[in-house]
């Protein structure tokens, strides 16, 4: 099994450009989350979905943009970068009542 | 909001010693405490979780010990090993339909030296 697939492993990005990050899972898992991880701090929740056609924001929702057409798939869309959004972004996936959650690689993202 | 924080944001030891990390909640509310050991350059790792009703939690070479009186939580780690060395994260989520969502706290960065 892969676990779950982020790409690309690094982006550079102009101030105004958007993008979409792609996550995958080939675990089966309804949970799906996206975090970002700055220096020095713990991950914040962006969004997250309980199952193909259900999201709803996080902690830190605003820029963002989620979409999970597909049980495997949770995109996760900048409309319009600005350099705060400059961090390592992690996607996760989890079985339904469990705590454990599988943590992609992670994208590191640099907006200038 | 309500979160999750740590006491020390750095903790050296000798290979062989016990380890301990702290953290502290002010989540009352929350149903699950977990870690978890990120390493440099990758993702987050599931260490251990301990339910709200539970005091301690005992895994392979780690314990986990909750203590809601003054809402804190710690891992501990037998025989620390070079392989230890990462940072931890204390973490809560509120269980029910929230699994998919952890509040994180800020990480503690544990060194073992050989």
């Amino acid at each position: 099994n892969a676990g779950v697939t982020q790409t690309p492993k690094f982006q550079v990005l102009k101030t105004g450009q958007s993008m979409t990050l792609q996550c995958a899972q080939d675990m089966n898992h309804e949970y799906m989350s996206w975090y970002r991880q700055d220096p020095g701090m713990g991950l914040r929740l962006i969004h997250y979905s309980v199952g193909a056609g259900i999201t709803d924001q996080g902690e830190v929702p605003n820029g963002y943009n989620v979409s999970r057409s597909t049980t495997e798939d949770f995109p996760l869309r900048l409309l319009s970068a600005a350099p705060s959004q400059t961090s390592v972004y992690f996607c996760a996936s989890s079985y339904f009542g469990n705590t454990e959650a599988f943590f992609g690689q992670g994208t590191r993202l640099t907006v200038v | 909001g309500e979160s999750v924080g740590l006491h020390l944001p750095t903790l050296s030891v000798q290979e062989g010693d016990n380890s301990i990390i702290n953290c502290a909640y002010s989540n009352s509310a929350s149903d699950y405490f977990i870690w978890y050991k990120q390493e440099s350059g990758k993702g987050p790792q599931f260490i251990i979780d301990i339910r709200s009703n539970m005091d301690k939690r005992q895994g392979q070479r780690v314990t986990v010990l909750l203590n809601k009186t003054v809402k804190h939580l710690s891992l501990q780690i037998a025989a620390t090993q070079p392989g230890d060395s990462a940072v931890y994260f204390c973490a809560e989520n509120a269980g029910g339909t929230s699994y998919g969502k952890l509040t994180f706290g800020q990480g503690t960065i544990l060194t073992v030296h050989p």
